[in-house]
């Protein structure tokens, strides 16, 4: 899997955009970029996905640069809620091999301020 | 809709107690995922179920873990004679197949104390 690189952390104003980066410089043809996050003393929420084209749901939008090295999550009008370790992961789409096992690195620890 | 429940949310236990633990996926969803998080850490996998292929038990830490699931519904984690270093948050996820394996939708999750 390609290696995923966030900032550690960052703050937000409530009500503004949350802009989360995450670089993927080693992705392959094949990979997809998904977003998870995860609240304190919650479990994880799936967030979204992406291969090449722009995604957006009703919860975030994601950006993936022309040349897939990078990635930008946006929450277009972050709560307090909101406030959460977000984790960008890289993996193939496909269901082979054992694809499914979820794991997380460090994240980025988003703090949404009032 | 409705999504991930498990029960209990929270469960005390003396050690060298059994304990049992439930998820209800969400309805439709074919796979089904088991994983402990302990404080502070990361997800640990335990097993994956996926229709009626033969489960994935390759992160069961020890042969006092087993889990079941009934079809495509209600999966139940089983410990026994739990030990102190099962302390931990034990969290239920599950999916479409296939290529959605990794859109997991996980439950609130069933925090297991051993004392």
């Amino acid at each position: 899997d390609a290696k995923t690189t966030q900032p550690p952390s960052m703050d937000c104003a409530e009500g503004r955009a949350a802009n989360l980066p995450c670089n993927h410089s080693t992705i392959s043809g094949n990979e997809y970029v998904y977003w998870y996050r995860q609240i304190h003393s919650q479990g994880p929420q799936y967030i979204i996905h992406g291969l090449k084209n722009n995604e957006t749901n009703e919860m975030a939008s994601l950006i993936i640069t022309e040349d897939r090295k990078s990635s930008t999550l946006i929450l277009p009008h972050a709560t307090l809620r909101d406030t959460a370790v977000y984790y960008c992961i890289v993996r193939v789409g496909h269901s082979g091999g054992s694809n499914y096992k979820l794991t997380f690195g460090k994240g980025t620890l988003l703090t949404v301020n009032p | 809709g409705a999504g991930v429940s498990q029960s209990p949310s929270n469960k005390v236990t003396e050690k060298g107690k059994d304990v049992e633990l439930r998820c209800d996926p969400i309805s439709g969803h074919t796979a089904l995922y088991w994983y402990r998080q302990r404080l502070g850490q990361g997800l640990e996998f335990l097993i994956y179920f996926q229709g009626n292929s033969a489960p994935d038990k390759s992160g069961l830490p020890s042969d006092r873990f087993s889990a079941e699931r009934t079809g495509e519904s209600v999966s139940t984690l089983t410990i026994q004679r739990t030990q102190q270093e099962d302390s931990a948050v034990y969290l239920c996820a599950s999916s479409l197949g296939g290529h959605h394996s990794y859109e997991q939708y996980f439950g609130p999750g069933t925090r297991l104390t051993v004392t």
